[in-house]
Protein backbone atom coordinates (compact mmCIF):
# COMPACT_ATOMS: atom_id res chain seq x y z
CA UNK A 1 0.00 0.00 0.00
CA UNK A 2 1.45 3.65 -1.14
CA UNK A 3 1.39 5.66 2.44
CA UNK A 4 0.97 9.62 1.47
CA UNK A 5 2.47 11.35 5.18
CA UNK A 6 0.87 15.38 4.92
CA UNK A 7 3.62 17.93 6.43
CA UNK A 8 2.58 20.18 8.31
CA UNK A 9 -0.13 18.56 10.51
CA UNK A 10 -1.31 22.29 11.55
CA UNK A 11 -0.62 25.33 9.72
CA UNK A 12 -1.38 28.51 11.50
CA UNK A 13 -1.97 31.50 9.18
CA UNK A 14 -3.18 34.92 8.65
CA UNK A 15 -5.42 36.05 5.63
CA UNK A 16 -3.26 36.90 3.06
CA UNK A 17 -0.49 34.94 3.99
CA UNK A 18 1.48 32.34 1.63
CA UNK A 19 0.47 28.38 2.28
CA UNK A 20 2.45 25.49 1.43
CA UNK A 21 1.40 21.90 2.23
CA UNK A 22 3.69 19.21 1.32
CA UNK A 23 2.52 15.40 0.49
CA UNK A 24 5.20 12.89 0.43
CA UNK A 25 4.51 9.60 -1.01
CA UNK A 26 6.08 6.49 0.10
CA UNK A 27 6.70 5.08 -4.01
CA UNK A 28 6.72 7.06 -7.06
CA UNK A 29 2.83 7.92 -8.47
CA UNK A 30 4.54 9.90 -11.81
CA UNK A 31 1.90 12.75 -11.40
CA UNK A 32 -0.92 11.05 -10.24
CA UNK A 33 -2.28 12.68 -7.54
CA UNK A 34 -4.96 14.77 -6.10
CA UNK A 35 -5.24 17.55 -3.54
CA UNK A 36 -9.14 18.29 -1.98
CA UNK A 37 -10.44 20.80 0.67
CA UNK A 38 -12.58 19.30 2.99
CA UNK A 39 -14.62 22.40 5.30
CA UNK A 40 -16.38 21.20 8.69
CA UNK A 41 -19.14 19.17 7.81
CA UNK A 42 -18.97 19.31 4.21
CA UNK A 43 -18.11 16.85 1.76
CA UNK A 44 -14.13 16.72 0.37
CA UNK A 45 -13.49 19.27 -3.20
CA UNK A 46 -11.59 18.08 -5.58
CA UNK A 47 -9.04 21.03 -6.06
CA UNK A 48 -6.46 19.88 -8.24
CA UNK A 49 -5.94 16.58 -10.35
CA UNK A 50 -2.65 15.35 -12.06
CA UNK A 51 -0.55 17.33 -9.41
CA UNK A 52 -1.21 20.32 -11.02
CA UNK A 53 -4.39 21.05 -12.91
CA UNK A 54 -6.89 23.03 -11.10
CA UNK A 55 -10.24 21.42 -11.03
CA UNK A 56 -13.40 23.34 -12.60
CA UNK A 57 -13.66 26.58 -10.72
CA UNK A 58 -10.93 26.45 -8.56
CA UNK A 59 -9.81 29.78 -8.10
CA UNK A 60 -5.78 30.52 -9.14
CA UNK A 61 -4.53 31.08 -6.28
CA UNK A 62 -4.52 27.17 -5.80
CA UNK A 63 -1.74 25.42 -7.45
CA UNK A 64 -0.13 21.99 -7.45
CA UNK A 65 3.31 20.77 -7.80
CA UNK A 66 6.00 17.86 -7.98
CA UNK A 67 6.07 14.38 -9.24
CA UNK A 68 7.43 10.87 -8.00
CA UNK A 69 6.72 11.15 -4.49
CA UNK A 70 7.61 14.70 -3.61
CA UNK A 71 4.41 17.50 -4.06
CA UNK A 72 3.37 20.38 -2.67
CA UNK A 73 0.06 22.31 -2.88
CA UNK A 74 0.36 26.11 -2.57
CA UNK A 75 -1.99 28.50 -1.88
CA UNK A 76 -0.98 32.12 -2.76
CA UNK A 77 -2.95 34.54 -0.75
CA UNK A 78 -4.65 33.04 1.86
CA UNK A 79 -8.73 33.61 1.49
CA UNK A 80 -10.60 33.59 4.52
CA UNK A 81 -13.06 30.67 3.13
CA UNK A 82 -9.68 29.01 2.74
CA UNK A 83 -9.25 27.59 6.32
CA UNK A 84 -9.88 23.99 5.82
CA UNK A 85 -8.40 20.28 6.04
CA UNK A 86 -6.47 19.78 2.70
CA UNK A 87 -5.78 15.99 1.85
CA UNK A 88 -3.63 14.71 -0.89
CA UNK A 89 -4.75 11.16 -2.67
CA UNK A 90 -2.51 8.46 -5.26
CA UNK A 91 -4.95 7.20 -7.56
CA UNK A 92 -1.59 5.12 -9.35
CA UNK A 93 -2.35 1.71 -7.63
CA UNK A 94 -4.53 0.17 -5.17
CA UNK A 95 -5.78 0.43 -2.43
CA UNK A 96 -6.12 4.00 -3.67
CA UNK A 97 -4.58 6.00 -0.80
CA UNK A 98 -5.41 9.38 0.98
CA UNK A 99 -2.40 11.54 3.24
CA UNK A 100 -3.42 12.12 6.61
CA UNK A 101 -4.45 15.64 5.92
CA UNK A 102 -2.97 19.38 7.10
CA UNK A 103 -5.40 21.91 8.66
CA UNK A 104 -5.16 25.16 7.81
CA UNK A 105 -6.30 27.60 10.70
CA UNK A 106 -6.44 30.97 11.14
CA UNK A 107 -3.53 32.92 13.17
CA UNK B 1 -26.70 19.76 -12.03
CA UNK B 2 -24.44 17.29 -11.30
CA UNK B 3 -25.80 15.51 -8.20
CA UNK B 4 -24.50 12.26 -5.89
CA UNK B 5 -27.25 12.18 -2.86
CA UNK B 6 -26.49 8.83 -0.41
CA UNK B 7 -29.03 7.20 1.70
CA UNK B 8 -29.68 4.04 3.80
CA UNK B 9 -27.11 4.85 6.80
CA UNK B 10 -28.15 4.57 10.39
CA UNK B 11 -27.12 2.07 13.70
CA UNK B 12 -27.08 -1.24 13.61
CA UNK B 13 -25.44 -4.27 15.92
CA UNK B 14 -21.98 -5.65 15.47
CA UNK B 15 -21.88 -8.39 12.97
CA UNK B 16 -25.24 -6.48 11.43
CA UNK B 17 -25.77 -5.54 7.94
CA UNK B 18 -26.97 -2.31 6.09
CA UNK B 19 -27.24 -1.20 2.21
CA UNK B 20 -25.72 2.12 1.17
CA UNK B 21 -27.74 3.51 -1.87
CA UNK B 22 -26.58 6.90 -4.18
CA UNK B 23 -28.57 8.57 -6.62
CA UNK B 24 -26.97 10.02 -9.58
CA UNK B 25 -28.42 13.12 -11.41
CA UNK B 26 -27.21 15.53 -14.17
CA UNK B 27 -24.45 13.14 -15.72
CA UNK B 28 -24.19 10.08 -17.85
CA UNK B 29 -24.00 7.20 -15.01
CA UNK B 30 -22.76 4.63 -16.83
CA UNK B 31 -19.69 6.31 -18.14
CA UNK B 32 -18.09 7.00 -14.68
CA UNK B 33 -16.45 4.32 -12.41
CA UNK B 34 -18.09 5.15 -8.75
CA UNK B 35 -16.39 4.62 -5.48
CA UNK B 36 -17.09 4.66 -1.85
CA UNK B 37 -14.98 6.26 0.93
CA UNK B 38 -15.82 6.84 4.42
CA UNK B 39 -14.23 8.78 7.26
CA UNK B 40 -14.74 8.01 10.53
CA UNK B 41 -15.48 10.67 13.29
CA UNK B 42 -12.63 13.23 13.48
CA UNK B 43 -10.42 11.21 11.21
CA UNK B 44 -9.25 11.23 8.10
CA UNK B 45 -10.64 9.59 4.38
CA UNK B 46 -10.36 5.88 3.51
CA UNK B 47 -11.41 4.61 0.29
CA UNK B 48 -13.43 1.34 0.34
CA UNK B 49 -14.13 0.21 -2.64
CA UNK B 50 -14.56 1.04 -6.64
CA UNK B 51 -17.22 -0.71 -9.40
CA UNK B 52 -16.01 0.44 -13.26
CA UNK B 53 -18.75 2.21 -15.19
CA UNK B 54 -19.98 -0.88 -16.71
CA UNK B 55 -19.57 -2.87 -13.53
CA UNK B 56 -17.74 -5.58 -14.67
CA UNK B 57 -14.75 -4.50 -12.42
CA UNK B 58 -14.51 -3.93 -8.91
CA UNK B 59 -11.91 -3.13 -6.16
CA UNK B 60 -11.96 -3.29 -2.43
CA UNK B 61 -10.00 -2.26 0.48
CA UNK B 62 -8.33 -5.31 1.79
CA UNK B 63 -10.17 -4.69 5.43
CA UNK B 64 -13.82 -4.69 3.84
CA UNK B 65 -12.61 -7.80 1.15
CA UNK B 66 -15.58 -10.64 1.92
CA UNK B 67 -17.88 -8.25 3.75
CA UNK B 68 -18.88 -5.63 1.51
CA UNK B 69 -20.37 -5.91 -2.22
CA UNK B 70 -20.38 -3.04 -4.59
CA UNK B 71 -22.94 -3.22 -7.59
CA UNK B 72 -24.87 -0.50 -9.65
CA UNK B 73 -27.64 -0.41 -11.85
CA UNK B 74 -27.47 2.23 -14.52
CA UNK B 75 -30.81 1.93 -15.38
CA UNK B 76 -31.52 3.70 -12.57
CA UNK B 77 -28.12 5.94 -12.00
CA UNK B 78 -27.56 4.48 -8.83
CA UNK B 79 -24.88 3.10 -6.57
CA UNK B 80 -24.77 0.39 -3.94
CA UNK B 81 -23.19 -0.95 -1.10
CA UNK B 82 -24.14 -3.73 1.03
CA UNK B 83 -22.52 -4.05 3.82
CA UNK B 84 -22.48 -7.31 5.99
CA UNK B 85 -20.68 -8.42 9.45
CA UNK B 86 -19.98 -4.94 10.30
CA UNK B 87 -17.84 -4.09 13.02
CA UNK B 88 -17.07 -1.03 15.30
CA UNK B 89 -13.95 0.46 12.99
CA UNK B 90 -16.74 0.61 10.50
CA UNK B 91 -18.10 3.65 12.00
CA UNK B 92 -17.89 6.24 9.34
CA UNK B 93 -20.23 8.73 7.53
CA UNK B 94 -19.62 6.64 3.91
CA UNK B 95 -19.44 9.29 0.65
CA UNK B 96 -20.15 8.11 -2.43
CA UNK B 97 -17.89 10.06 -4.79
CA UNK B 98 -17.22 9.79 -8.92
CA UNK B 99 -13.89 9.33 -11.01
CA UNK B 100 -13.40 11.62 -13.11
CA UNK B 101 -12.78 10.05 -17.05
CA UNK B 102 -9.72 10.81 -17.93
CA UNK B 103 -9.48 8.36 -21.21
CA UNK B 104 -10.97 5.00 -21.83
CA UNK B 105 -8.65 3.43 -20.11
CA UNK B 106 -7.85 5.80 -17.08
CA UNK B 107 -10.00 7.32 -14.56
CA UNK B 108 -9.08 10.50 -12.37
CA UNK B 109 -10.03 11.71 -9.38
CA UNK B 110 -13.10 12.38 -7.38
CA UNK B 111 -14.61 15.06 -8.98
CA UNK B 112 -18.28 15.16 -7.52
CA UNK B 113 -18.76 13.60 -4.32
CA UNK B 114 -22.52 12.80 -2.03
CA UNK B 115 -23.05 14.85 1.18
CA UNK B 116 -22.45 11.46 2.71
CA UNK B 117 -24.57 9.01 5.08
CA UNK B 118 -23.71 8.21 8.51
CA UNK B 119 -22.99 4.25 9.67
CA UNK B 120 -22.58 3.43 13.54
CA UNK B 121 -22.00 0.16 14.85
CA UNK B 122 -22.33 -0.01 18.17
CA UNK B 123 -24.05 -2.32 20.71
Amino acid sequence: EIVLTQSPATLSLSPGERATLSCRVSQSVGTQLAWYQQKPGQAPRLLIDDASKRATGIPARFSGSGSGTDFTLTISSLEVEDFAVYYCQQRNSWPLTFGGGTKVEIK
Amino acid sequence: EVQLVESGGGLVQPGGSLRLSCAASGFTFSTHAMDWVRQAPGRGLEWVSEISGSGIYKQYRDSVKGRFTIFRDNAKSSLYLQMNSLWAEDTAIYYCARRQVISTMSNGAFDIWGRGTMVTVSS
